[in-house]
């Protein structure tokens, strides 16, 4: 199992321009999440999904926009970068209550650069 | 608003030594209080957690102190490594599954030789 896959690894964009990040897992989980983390500030939430087809806000969800089309992947969207959307951006998943643990696995990371 | 409080945001201590790290919520609605280790260029991953029923785990050299009364819960690391030396986020959450975790801002561990 590779667990929970991030694609890209790094990036860097210019102010304006748009990307999606790509977050798969091959665990069967029911629940993924997205959060940034930056120097100082811990992991903040940004959006997460309890199940295919859905999506809720987190604590930062400003800027961000998410889609939950397939169970496996979880996709983070900017529309329109800007430089305080530089940070290191984390997916991960759990499998949720049907499992019985709220154990969260986490992706190697995304690091972005907005200029 | 949901909060945990984590302290020191960064500890130094020498190998052998025993390092603590203390973690403050205010929601007492939570129950459930994990520990995430974080090395440099990798995502955080589960190290131990907690339920507050009992009022210490231990896994390993790895142990959760839980006070909740005070509202406080901590991660000691017996005889500490230089492995060891990492990021240490603690976190909370409301029922199983059914809310998300919110995590302290994080405390830096180095462990010198």
């Amino acid at each position: 199992n590779a667990g929970v896959t991030q694609t890209p690894k790094f990036r860097v964009l210019k102010t304006g321009q748009s990307m999606t990040l790509l977050c798969a897992q091959d665990m069967n989980h029911e629940y993924m999440y997205w959060y940034r983390q930056d120097p100082g500030m811990g992991l903040r939430l940004i959006h997460y999904s309890v199940g295919e087809g859905t999506t809720a806000k987190g604590e930062v969800p400003d800027g961000y926009n998410v889609s939950r089309l397939k169970k496996q992947n979880f996709l983070l969207g900017l529309e329109s970068a800007a430089p305080s959307q530089t940070s290191v951006y984390f997916c991960a998943s759990s499998p949720g209550v049907s499992q019985g643990t709220d154990t969260q696995y986490f992706g190697p990371g995304t690091r972005l650069t907005v200029l | 608003q949901q909060q945990v409080k984590q302290s020191p945001q960064s500890l130094i201590v020498q190998k052998g030594g025993i390092p603590i790290i203390n973690c403050a919520y205010e929601n007492t609605a939570f129950d459930y209080f994990p520990w995430y280790q974080q090395f440099p260029g990798k995502g955080p991953a589960l190290l131990i957690a907690i339920r507050p029923d009992v009022s210490e785990k231990k896994e390993g050299r790895f142990t959760i102190s839980f006070n909740k009364s005070a509202k406080q819960f901590s991660l000691h690391i017996m005889d500490s490594q230089p492995g060891d030396s990492a990021t240490y986020f603690c976190a909370a959450s409301i029922g199983l599954g059914y809310s998300t975790l919110t995590f302290g801002k994080g405390t830096m561990l180095l462990v010198s030789p």
